[in-house]
């Protein structure tokens, strides 16, 4: 089982929808959680930090839930500017980072 | 916000050509650098963390005499690829921190790396 699981996708949506992704850790001992956005051929760059009570960053919310191990990215009123594919990061201690494979999403006119 | 510059962002050349990759942290002193390797639709993979001062730490199945990382100072960690062979062709990544500090890595532009 990977450390780090998501749904390749491609997740197609028109603009203005609001898409969900999932995400799930094997490692219960993970302290730390982060959603990064990579562009094609380009480094990752952080969106946000994900925390258990739930935090927003304008159009887009992450969620934990430690108890499951299960991490959301939901994303409202998409953008064109919007696709790439979505990182779901776990931090599993002394900031080793394990990635997943990405989301990829498309977001069309 | 912390930026990290790696140099160069692309690299061609010969099969047994070594290329050494430059990763700076440009506003901050990181003690700790990490050397990410992703190929094509896969995710990054960890191969080594670097600690400025002291020997770096390699993933499980990463040569350590075929990428030698060094981290003279708080500023610049380097990775080297000796020998490269096609194989070896990817884009690799460098991020840095301060280790034990709270933020998230800080991502390098990444290196693509083309062996012929």
């Amino acid at each position: 089982r990977k450390e780090v699981e998501q749904d390749p996708g491609p997740f197609n949506v028109p603009e203005g929808a609001t898409v969900a992704f999932n995400c799930t850790y094997s490692n219960s001992a993970s302290q730390s959680f982060f959603w990064y956005r990579q562009d094609c051929r380009k480094e990752p760059k952080l969106l946000m930090s994900v925390y258990s009570s739930g935090n927003e960053d304008g159009r887009f919310t992450a969620q934990l839930n430690r108890a499951s191990q299960y991490i959301s990215l939901l994303i409202r009123d998409s953008k064109l500017s919007d696709s790439a594919t979505y990182l779901c990061v776990v931090n599993t201690g002394f900031q080793k980072l394990v990635f997943g494979t990405g989301t990829r999403l498309l977001v069309s006119p | 916000g912390a930026v990290v510059s790696q140099h160069p962002s692309w690299v061609i050349c010969k099969s047994g050509t070594s290329v050494k990759i430059e990763c700076r942290s440009l506003d901050f002193q990181a003690t700790t650098m990490f050397w990410y390797r992703q190929f094509p639709k896969q995710s990054l993979m960890l191969m080594a963390t670097s600690n400025e001062g002291s020997k770096a730490t390699y993933e499980q199945g990463v040569e350590k005499d075929k990428f030698l990382i060094n981290h003279a100072s708080l500023t610049l960690s380097t990775l080297t690829v000796t020998s490269a062979h096609p194989e070896d062709s990817s884009f690799y990544i460098c991020s840095a921190t301060v280790l034990g500090g709270t933020q998230p890595q800080h991502f390098g532009d990444g290196t693509r790396l083309s062996i012929l």
